[in-house]
């Protein structure tokens, strides 16, 4: 089975500056994809960034870039330029590309992100 | 106006009853997803269906049910077996086509039992 670990319950950054958000995972498949979902204080998830596992690219969506190392089993997230709405708990998730396992997503525990003036 | 609906916002339920939770989409996606989260945790799958009139257990499904009659619904009860329901209770779906990888979740609901 797959796990996904987030090893920072909390983090904070300054407004403008940049931080960055750790998850690890554990998976003994080649093909996958990964996500980075945000769920602020109205608690609906949202979509902020994914990555296929088999490309070598690093994804990125305006401020929000991830570090993908596929070895290693990681997958970061990156946010430059902090802004005040960008605080939320931050959800990694891993889902598999077995079409049967039905798209089920393993998610991490979450990290929340403080953004101070 | 596309989107996934859940209603209601909130739910206070009384120990012993059974309790409905809504979750319509108007996207036309195919599958659709509920999801539970309790606090310091993340999302755990109740239930999940890839087609009208099939659906298929998760990691916690014991003390749900769900039925999955039209395409745009997807209503989960959660049942007076269910020891623990306090949660917030999340419902997702996802298309079969492009950009079949990922889910778009609904507001959620939050379910107080008291």
């Amino acid at each position: 089975a797959q796990t996904v670990t987030q090893s920072q319950p909390e983090m904070s950054v300054q407004e403008a500056e940049t931080v960055t958000l750790s998850c690890t995972y554990d998976t003994s498949e080649s093909d996958y994809y990964l996500f980075w979902y945000k769920q602020p204080p109205s608690r609906q998830m949202i979509l902020v960034i994914r990555q296929e596992a088999y490309k070598q690219q690093n994804a990125t969506e305006n401020r929000f870039s991830v570090n993908f190392q596929k070895a290693a089993k990681s997958f970061s997230l990156k946010i430059s330029d902090s802004q005040l709405g960008d605080a939320a708990m931050y959800f990694c998730a891993y889902r598999s590309f077995n079409t049967g396992t039905a798209s089920k997503l393993t998610f991490g525990t979450g990290t929340r992100l403080q953004v101070t003036l | 106006d596309g989107g996934i609906t859940q209603s209601p916002k909130y739910l206070f339920r009384k120990e012993g009853q059974n309790v409905t939770l809504s979750c319509e989409q108007n996207l036309n996606h195919d599958a659709m997803y509920w999801y539970r989260q309790d606090p310091g945790q993340g999302l755990r799958l109740i239930y999940y269906s890839q087609i009208v009139n099939d659906f298929q257990k998760g990691d916690i499904a014991e003390g749900y049910s769900v039925s999955r009659e039209k395409k745009e619904s997807f209503p989960l009860t959660v049942t007076s077996a269910q020891k623990n329901p306090t949660a917030f209770y999340l419902c997702a779906s996802r298309t079969q086509g492009k950009g079949a990888d990922t889910q778009y979740f609904g507001p959620g609901t939050r379910l107080t039992v008291l």
